[in-house]
C-alpha cells in the first residue's frame, strides 16, 4: 500500500510569483485535504476536494485554489505569494463515506519558503 | 466555530516519568477528538481517537486519552515516557454531523531526555 506522497519537498519562491504543489493520494482514498503548517503552529485547513469538487473550505483567501484528478491525485496553487506564505504544506488523504469520518493519512509535507 | 487550546507549548522530561498534556476545546455540540504526533522528520500520524463510548481511550505505543466532556477536555497521558516519544504532539476535534474537517491545536513540543 503506497502512502500519501508530496513534491517537492522544498520550494523557494519570491513574493509576487506563483506555485504549484502537488500531492497523490494513497490508495483507495478519494478525499484529499490541504493544510497549512506556520512554524510553531498546528495545520490549519485549507480545503477539501472530494471527487474532483470542492467539500469544504478554511479561511483562506482565494488565491488558494486547487484541482482533484480522476485519480485523486490533487494540486495546490497559490497565487501572488507573500511572505506570510512560508510555510508547511501538507496533503491528506482519507476515504470519504456518507455520514462518517475515516481516518486522515498526511503525507511528508512541502516547505515553501517566500523571499 | 470550534477552536482547540493545548496549554503546554513546550514539555521536558526524564525518561520513566509520566506525561500528561491538556487539550481544551471550545463546541457545545457532539464532537470527535484526536491526538496526532509528529515524530521528527517523519509524518504527522494518528495516535488515538474518540468518537463515543468509553471516555478513556487507548492509543498506540502506551499512550491514552479521557475525554471529559463537562470540562471539555481530552488530555492525553502516558505513565512512563521513553527517549522515542520526543516529538511533537498535536489534540484536534472535528464537530459531529459537519463537514467532518478537523480543528488542530498549536502543538506541544515534548522532549524526553534519556
Amino acid at each position: 500500500e503506497t502512502g500519501v506522497t508530496q513534491s517537492p519537498t522544498h520550494l523557494i519562491k519570491t513574493r509576487g510569483q506563483q506555485v504549484t504543489l502537488r500531492c497523490s493520494s494513497q490508495s483507495g482514498h478519494n478525499t484529499v485535504s490541504w493544510y497549512q503548517q506556520a512554524l510553531g503552529q498546528g495545520p490549519q485547513f485549507i480545503f477539501q476536494y472530494y471527487r474532483e469538487e470542492e467539500n469544504g473550505r478554511g479561511n483562506f483567501p482565494p488565491r488558494f485554489s486547487g484541482l482533484q484528478f480522476p485519480n485523486y491525485s490533487s494540486e495546490l496553487n497559490v497565487n501572488a505569494l507573500e511572505l506570510d506564505d512560508s510555510a508547511l504544506y501538507l496533503c491528506a488523504s482519507s476515504r470519504l463515506a456518507e455520514g462518517s469520518y475515516n481516518e486522515q493519512f498526511f503525507g511528508p509535507g512541502t516547505r515553501l519558503t517566500v523571499l | 466555530a470550534q477552536s482547540v487550546s493545548q496549554h503546554n507549548h513546550h514539555v521536558i522530561l526524564s525518561e520513566a516519568a509520566s506525561l500528561e498534556l491538556g487539550c481544551n476545546y471550545s463546541y457545545g455540540g457532539t464532537v470527535n477528538l484526536f491526538w496526532y504526533v509528529q515524530y521528527p522528520g517523519q509524518h504527522l500520524q494518528l495516535l488515538l481517537k474518540y468518537f463515543s463510548g468509553d471516555p478513556l481511550v487507548k492509543g498506540i505505543k502506551g499512550f491514552e486519552a479521557e475525554f471529559i466532556k463537562s470540562k471539555f477536555s481530552f488530555n492525553l497521558r502516558k505513565p512512563s515516557v521513553q527517549w522515542s516519544d520526543t516529538a511533537e504532539y498535536f489534540c484536534a476535534v472535528i464537530s459531529s454531523g459537519g463537514s467532518y474537517i478537523p480543528t488542530f491545536g498549536r502543538g506541544t513540543s515534548l522532549i524526553v531526555h534519556p
